[in-house]
C-alpha cells in the first residue's frame, strides 16, 4: 500500500503564527492528467472531517486563504500563514491515485 | 446544499448484526461515489471502501473486504454499511463521504456528521 508518511505528528503554535505540515509518499501522486491526488482533511474536535486542500493545491470552498497546500509528485505540504484558536485539531493527507485510498498519521495541532 | 445525514449511536454486543444508513440530498446520490471512512478511539482515518449506488459497484478496501457490506436503496437515497457479527475492534465513528468525481476531482468533499459504534458485551 501507498501510506503517506505526515510529520510532525503533533504541533503546537502561538496564535498568529505561521505551521506546516508535510506529507509525504512511497510513490508519486502525480497522475498522467497533471494533477496530483492528494488531499487534506482536518478534523476538528467532535466534528466530521473537512475538506481543506484537494488535488495537492487547490483551496476547497469556504476554506480560509491562510491555508495554502503545495508540492508534488511525492512531496506536499499543508501551510498555515497565521494560526487562529479554530485551527486546532488534527490534520491529515489522503491519497487516491493508488488503491487502495490511505490516509496519513494524522497531526495534531494544538494553540499554546 | 449537499447533505449527507447518517443514522444514530449504536450501541451492540459482540455477535450481533448492524446496519447503519447515510442520506443523501442536494445532488444526484445514485450517480455519485460515496465512501466510508473509519476513526477509531485513538487512531486515525481509514478507507473502508466506495460504492456507487447507480449500479451497486461497491469498491472495498482490502482491510474491509468480507469484514463489511455495503447496499443501497436508490428510492431514497439511502447507502447502507452492515455487520452479521460485530467484533469489539468495530467499535469506532463512522463517516459516509461524497466522492467528487467531477472533471478530475477525486476528493471526497461532503461528510456525514458520523455514526458513533460501540461494540461491547
Amino acid at each position: 500500500d501507498t501510506v503517506p508518511t505526515q510529520s510532525p505528528l503533533s504541533l503546537s503554535v502561538t496564535p498568529g503564527e505561521p505551521a506546516s505540515i508535510s506529507c509525504r509518499s512511497s510513490q508519486s501522486l502525480l497522475h498522467a492528467n497533471g494533477y496530483n491526488y492528494l488531499h487534506w482533511y482536518l478534523v476538528k474536535p467532535g466534528q466530521s472531517p473537512q475538506l481543506l486542500i484537494y488535488l495537492g493545491s487547490y483551496r476547497a470552498s469556504g476554506v480560509p486563504d491562510r491555508f495554502s497546500g503545495g508540492g508534488s509528485g511525492s512531496d506536499f505540504t499543508l501551510r498555515i500563514s497565521r494560526v487562529e484558536a479554530e485551527d486546532v485539531g488534527v490534520y491529515y493527507c489522503m491519497q487516491n491515485l493508488h488503491s487502495p485510498t490511505t490516509f496519513g498519521q494524522g497531526t495534531k495541532l494544538d494553540i499554546k | 446544499e449537499v447533505q449527507l445525514v447518517q443514522s444514530g449511536t449504536e450501541v451492540k454486543k459482540p455477535g450481533e448484526s448492524l446496519k447503519i444508513s447515510c442520506t443523501g440530498s442536494g445532488y444526484s446520490f445514485v450517480t455519485s461515489w460515496l465512501g466510508w471512512v473509519r476513526l477509531k478511539p485513538g487512531k486515525g482515518l481509514e478507507w473502508m471502501g466506495n460504492m456507487y449506488p447507480g449500479n451497486s459497484d461497491n469498491r472495498y478496501s482490502p482491510s474491509f473486504e468480507g469484514q463489511v457490506t455495503f447496499s443501497s436503496d436508490k428510492a431514497t437515497n439511502t447507502a447502507y454499511l452492515q455487520w452479521s457479527s460485530l467484533k469489539a475492534s468495530d467499535t469506532a465513528i463512522y463517516y459516509c463521504a461524497r466522492l467528487n468525481a467531477d472533471f478530475a476531482h477525486y476528493e471526497f468533499d461532503f461528510w456525514g456528521q458520523g455514526t458513533l459504534v460501540t461494540v461491547s458485551s
